[in-house]
């Protein structure tokens, strides 16, 4: 199977601008989640779709969002960037199921978006 | 979030030396502790999970050890080679309510000759 793929890899944007990113999970993946990766937060949990629903949220500002189309790729949208904004932003797919309990995550290579 | 606490944050180890990584949690409810590892340029991969229902988990040549009474796991890499060079992330999440992975700060392991 073909592994999760993020477009594009590498963006710069201008503070004020939006950004949206773009992932593919693996194929029969239903599970999407995205994080931010930064050399002073580590790997931060952003959200996770399934089935076109949000499931969790973690603690960013509204400024920060996302969606799930029905065939279960995924964007993630950043409207009026901050310099602070500038790391890189992982989606992960998982196998997961609505009944529950653990599942393996598999991460894209992430896109490095920097902010000026 | 609950924290997850890792250490150290870089380690340097000799070819065919043994590494450890440690890791400590707070939520007793974690119930899944996976290992990521992560190459420069690419996002984290599985390395190796374990359930507090054993206490050692043995893939080749990476264990985990877990210490449920005092919420401590550890990655252990026997044999360390340089091709091991990468970060690595140790991570915790709970079967209740689907939550999320809550990830180590990392470590950066370099394995010399």
């Amino acid at each position: 199977k073909a592994g999760v793929t993020q477009t594009p890899r590498y963006l710069i944007k201008t503070r004020g601008q939006q950004v949206t990113l773009s992932c593919s999970p693996i194929s029969g993946h239903r599970s999407v989640s995205w994080y931010q990766q930064t050399p002073g937060q580590g790997l931060q949990f952003l959200f996770e779709y399934f089935s076109e629903t949000q499931r969790n949220k973690g603690n960013f500002p509204g400024r920060f969002s996302g969606r799930q189309f029905s065939n279960s790729r995924s964007e993630m949208n950043v409207s009026t960037l901050e310099l602070g904004d500038s790391a890189l932003y992982l989606c992960a797919s998982s196998p997961r199921n609505l009944a529950g309990g653990h599942y393996e995550q598999y991460f894209g290579p992430g896109t490095r978006l920097t902010v000026t | 979030q609950q924290q997850v606490k890792q250490s150290p944050q870089s380690l340097i180890v000799q070819k065919g030396g043994i590494s450890i990584i440690n890791c400590a949690y707070e939520n007793t409810a974690f119930d899944y502790f996976p290992w990521y590892q992560q190459f420069p340029g690419k996002g984290p991969a599985l390395l190796i999970a374990i359930r507090p229902d054993v206490s050692e988990k043995k893939e080749g040549r990476f264990t985990i050890s877990f210490n449920k009474s005092a919420k401590q796991f550890s990655l252990h890499i026997m044999d360390s080679q340089p091709g091991d060079s990468a970060t690595y992330f140790c991570a915790a999440s709970m079967r209740a309510g689907n939550t999320p992975l809550v990830f180590g700060k990392g470590t950066r392991l370099s394995v010399i000759a």
